[in-house]
């Protein structure tokens, strides 16, 4: 059974740092993990998708890396803005499955 | 725009008492799944739909029923809720299961 782990489960920087969340998986054996973003009373906004066979997808000051083998992943976010707090999400989706599990996010503040 | 609705956004009724919670999306999508998200437990899926009239079961399918008679729309039914299903809920849909998930607003459920 696939489960996602996610670590810390809060996070708290000054504006402008670089920073890293990092996701993991059990199972290797997956099709693809998906990043988002929830915000408080809000759904979730998808960042980034990043198929098994990438290595790394990027959009903006975001970079998803993905080590399928170790079962990990990492969401970089560059020169962090008050605007990005915000709870991130991590879900996966394994070979052969429809559904995505999720990991029970980190919940990053970025302070003025 | 882009998008899925979900209505009500927020809801308190009692415990036995019908409701319906409807998700539309105007993306021409396939794929169309309800997830609820409680803390501690996180994200988890109650029913998906592959396509028209095509639903089945997710990992907390109890008390929930679905239907899919239109591509765009994918109602949760609550027959007779009860306390437990107190939760806030989100919809969701993409072109293939595999593809990127967009989701809804969320609609939080109160049962007393």
């Amino acid at each position: 059974k696939q489960e996602v782990t996610q670590i810390p489960a809060a996070l708290s920087v000054p504006e402008g740092e670089n920073l890293v969340l990092n996701c993991s998986f059990t199972d290797s054996a997956i099709y693809n993990l998906q990043w988002f973003r929830q915000d408080p009373g809000k759904g979730l906004t998808s960042l980034l998708l990043i198929q098994s066979s990438q290595r790394e997808q990027t959009s903006g000051r975001l970079n998803a890396s993905l080590d399928k083998s170790s079962g990990r992943s990492t969401l970089y976010i560059a020169a962090s803005q008050p605007g990005d707090s915000a709870t991130y999400l991590c879900a996966v989706r394994n070979q052969g499955a429809q559904k995505l599990v999720f990991g029970q996010g980190t919940r990053l503040t970025i302070n003025p | 725009e882009a998008q899925v609705t979900q209505n009500p956004r927020y809801l308190i009724t009692v415990t036995g008492k019908k409701l319906t919670v409807t998700c539309s999306q105007n993306m021409n999508h396939e794929y169309m799944s309800w997830y609820r998200q409680d803390p501690g437990l996180g994200l988890r899926q109650i029913y998906y739909s592959m396509n028209v009239e095509v639903t089945d079961k997710g990992d907390v399918p109890e008390g929930y029923k679905v239907s899919r008679k239109e591509k765009r729309n994918f109602p949760l039914i609550l027959e007779s809720p009860s306390p437990n299903q107190t939760s806030l809920y989100f919809c969701a849909s993409s072109w293939k299961y595999t593809d990127t998930q967009y989701f809804g607003p969320g609609t939080r459920l109160t049962v007393l």
